[in-house]
């Protein structure tokens, strides 16, 4: 199992660019996560999916767009990049139900600059 | 809301020294809390998971252990490395199934 996977790994974009950030998994996980990290602010929750067709809006939502058209893959959209959204951007999965235990495992990350 | 605090913020210490990092929340309403490493540049490594129904959790030379009446969590290293070198962030787990996170505790072990 790959587990979770994030394309790409680095962008730099232009202030205005738009640009989508992938995040797959393949433990047949309902919930999904974006999260992004910035120097002493910790992880922040932009969006989250609780299954496929659903999203919902987390700490930090905008700015960005999400989808989840198929269960395995959660997208981020940024429709016109802004410098203040120079960051580290991490995905997560979880799965729930009786004996399960919440835990998140998270992707290695896409930091994005925009300049 | 949920907040999270992580004490110290940085901490130095030699090798082979215990040590143990602090981890405060708001809202004892959790289901779970992690401890992630994080190394420079790098993504987030799960350590140790509590669920709410736990004391605590042994890896290796890790602890962790959970206190929802005090909303307090501590990690435990013993006989540190240089090879802990890293920072560690707190997260809970409350409704919706959201991670809240401190913002961390950077750690050094020098040799």
């Amino acid at each position: 199992n790959a587990g979770v996977t994030q394309t790409p790994k680095f962008r730099v974009l232009k202030t205005g660019q738009s640009m989508t950030l992938l995040c797959a998994q393949d433990m047949n996980h309902e919930y999904m996560y974006w999260y992004r990290q910035d120097p002493g602010m910790g992880l922040r929750l932009i969006h989250y999916s609780v299954g496929e067709g659903t999203t919902a809006k987390g700490e930090v939502p905008d700015g960005y767009n999400v989808s989840r058209l198929k269960k395995q893959n959660f997208l981020l959209g940024l429709e016109s990049a802004a410098p203040s959204q120079t960051s580290v951007y991490f995905c997560a999965s979880t799965t729930t139900g009786p004996g399960k235990t919440y835990e998140q495992y998270f992707g290695p990350g896409t930091r994005l600059t925009v300049t | 809301k949920q907040e999270v605090t992580q004490i110290p913020a940085a901490l130095s210490v030699p090798e082979g020294e215990n040590l143990v990092l602090n981890c405060s929340f708001t809202d004892s309403a959790i289901y779970n809390l992690q401890w992630f490493r994080q190394d420079p540049g790098k993504g987030l490594t799960s350590l140790l998971l509590i669920q709410s129904s736990q004391r605590e959790q042994t890896s290796g030379r890790l602890n962790a252990s959970l206190d929802k009446s005090s909303g307090r969590s501590t990690l435990y290293i013993a006989a540190s490395q240089p090879g802990d070198s890293a920072t560690y962030l707190c997260a809970f787990t409350g409704g919706g199934n959201k991670l809240t996170f401190g913002t961390g505790t950077q750690l050094k072990v020098e040799l």
